[in-house]
């Protein structure tokens, strides 16, 4: 059963980067009928899809957050990564990790989330 | 790209059927069939409910059902049951191949 597991830093201090890491298990990454994704929920807020990417690296960026944001993979490890430059306390949020099929038509695997405080 | 608008709050009681909307425009709703709606209970992880406007996967109560006119796609839960209580969000894809939420809507099961 295919699994996805956020990890990284639940503080980052502001203007630093934020990284996460949504490891794959269960499955692989390279499935040519999946995207893989970050949606990030602010408390008490709504959700925000951040950004998406193949297994071939090409990457799809809320255009909100495109120049602050990098997104990659590694077939290798089986895994995927979020990194967001010059963060405020904004971006304070859970950040989940997911699955998304073509056209985005459907998130149908998503991470247990993690916390991210943004604060000195 | 802004989000689409979902109304803040619905209720209803249980056994009776209530209907979430939520606009956009042509650029996403309104241009493809590719909406869906998540249900998510505090502290958990969303789970979709319906993808591609109107199809349920499995495992999904067929009490959940969705449809789509114009830039306007609608969630209706038949039969509520005090569990159905939730936020729920609709996303779609959109012109510029990005996706976009639903501001959310918290539903009341009186």
């Amino acid at each position: 059963q295919l699994q996805l597991q956020e990890s990284g830093p639940g503080l980052v201090k502001p203007s630093e980067t934020l990284s996460l890491t949504c490891t794959v298990s269960g499955g692989s990454i390279s499935d040519s009928n999946y995207y893989w994704g970050w949606i990030r929920q602010p408390p008490g807020r709504g959700l925000e899809w951040i950004g998406s990417i193949f297994y071939s690296g090409r990457t799809f960026y809320n255009p909100s957050l495109r120049s602050r944001l990098t997104i990659s993979v590694d077939t290798s490890k089986n895994h995927f990564s979020l990194k967001l430059s010059s963060v405020t306390a904004a971006d304070t949020a859970v950040y989940y990790c997911a699955r998304l099929g073509p056209y985005f038509r459907s998130i149908d695997l998503w991470g247990q989330g993690t916390l991210v405080t943004v604060s000195s | 790209q802004s989000a689409l608008t979902q109304p803040a709050s619905v209720s209803g009681s249980p056994g009776q059927s209530i209907t979430i909307s939520c606009t956009g425009t042509s650029s996403d709703v309104g241009g493809y069939d590719y909406v869906s709606w998540y249900q998510q209970h505090p502290g958990k992880a969303p789970k979709v409910m319906i993808y591609d406007v109107s199809n349920r996967p499995s495992g999904v109560s067929n009490r959940f059902s969705g449809s789509k006119s114009g830039n306007t796609a609608s969630l209706t839960i038949s039969g509520l049951l005090a569990e159905d209580e939730a936020d729920y969000y609709c996303a779609s894809y959109t012109r510029s191949s990005t996706l976009v939420f639903g501001g959310g809507t918290k539903l009341t099961v009186l």
